[in-house]
C-alpha cells in the first residue's frame, strides 16, 4: 500500500528553527508537495520538489531525497503565525496526490 | 476575486437525507477534486475530474457522486447521508495543462455533520 509518515505534533519556540520530516512509500514518484493549513482553514501551497536537493523560499526550505523516500520542511525564524498543520503529499505513478495526515506545529513564545 | 468557492459553509443534516455540496472555480482550471478531511487521517480523495465531462473515483468514493457539466462547477452529492460522512469537505482545482507541476488550490471547505 501507499504510505506517508509525518510526526503528529511538534513544538518549537518563537525565533527558533524547526524541521518537519516526511517519509513516503508510494507506487512511483512524480513530485512532493508541502502545504500549510491553519486551523479551520483550507490548505495553501508552500513548496514543490521533484529533484533531489534543497529548495529555499524565504524562511521556508524543503529538501528531497528520492533514493531514501524522504523529505523535510525547514522553518527558520519561527513566528507565532507559523502555528499550523503542515501537510506532505506525494504524486504517485498515476499522478494522484497521496496525502500525509499532517504535522501540527505549536509555536511557544 | 479569482478562486474557489464552496457552499454551504456548514450544514447539519439528518441521516438518510440527500445533500449536494457546491463548488465553483473561476480560474479556468481543467482539473477539480473533492476531498474529505478527518482528524488524524489527513485528506482523502473522494472523486476527481480531469476535464469537463469526465469524472473518476478516488480513494473513498462510496456514498458520493459527482458531475462535471462545465469547467467551473463540480458538485458533490450524498444520495443518502450516514453519520460516517460527518467530515470537513474540501474542493480543489488545478491546471495541469500549463504548469510544470500540479499545484492544487483549495476552497474554504464545508463542515458537514450527519446526525
Amino acid at each position: 500500500g501507499q504510505n506517508i509518515d509525518q510526526p503528529t505534533e511538534m513544538t518549537a519556540t518563537e525565533g527558533a528553527i524547526v524541521q518537519i520530516n516526511c517519509t513516503y512509500q508510494t507506487s512511483g514518484f512524480n513530485g512532493l508537495f508541502w502545504y500549510q493549513q491553519h486551523a479551520g482553514e483550507a490548505p495553501t501551497f508552500l513548496s514543490y520538489n521533484v529533484l533531489d536537493g534543497l529548495e529555499e523560499k524565504g524562511r521556508f526550505s524543503s529538501f528531497l531525497s528520492r533514493s531514501k523516500g524522504y523529505s523535510y520542511l525547514l522553518l527558520k525564524e519561527l513566528q507565532m503565525k507559523d502555528s499550523a498543520s503542515y501537510l506532505c503529499a506525494v504524486i504517485d505513478s498515476n499522478y494522484q496526490l497521496i496525502w500525509g495526515a499532517g504535522t501540527k506545529l505549536i509555536i511557544k513564545p | 476575486i479569482a478562486g474557489i468557492t464552496q457552499a454551504p459553509t456548514s450544514q447539519i443534516l439528518a441521516a438518510g437525507r440527500r445533500m449536494t455540496l457546491r463548488c465553483t472555480q473561476d480560474m479556468r482550471h481543467n482539473a477539480m477534486y473533492w476531498y474529505r478531511q478527518d482528524l488524524g487521517l489527513g485528506l482523502r480523495l473522494i472523486h476527481y475530474s480531469n476535464t469537463a465531462g469526465t469524472t473518476g473515483k478516488g480513494e473513498v468514493p462510496d456514498g458520493y457522486s459527482v458531475s462535471r457539466a462545465n469547467t467551473d462547477d463540480f458538485p458533490l452529492t450524498l444520495a443518502s447521508a450516514v453519520p460516517s460522512q460527518t467530515s470537513v469537505y474540501f474542493c480543489a482545482s488545478s491546471d495541469s495543462r500549463t504548469r510544470s507541476y500540479n499545484e492544487q488550490f483549495f476552497g474554504p471547505g464545508t463542515r458537514l455533520t450527519v446526525l
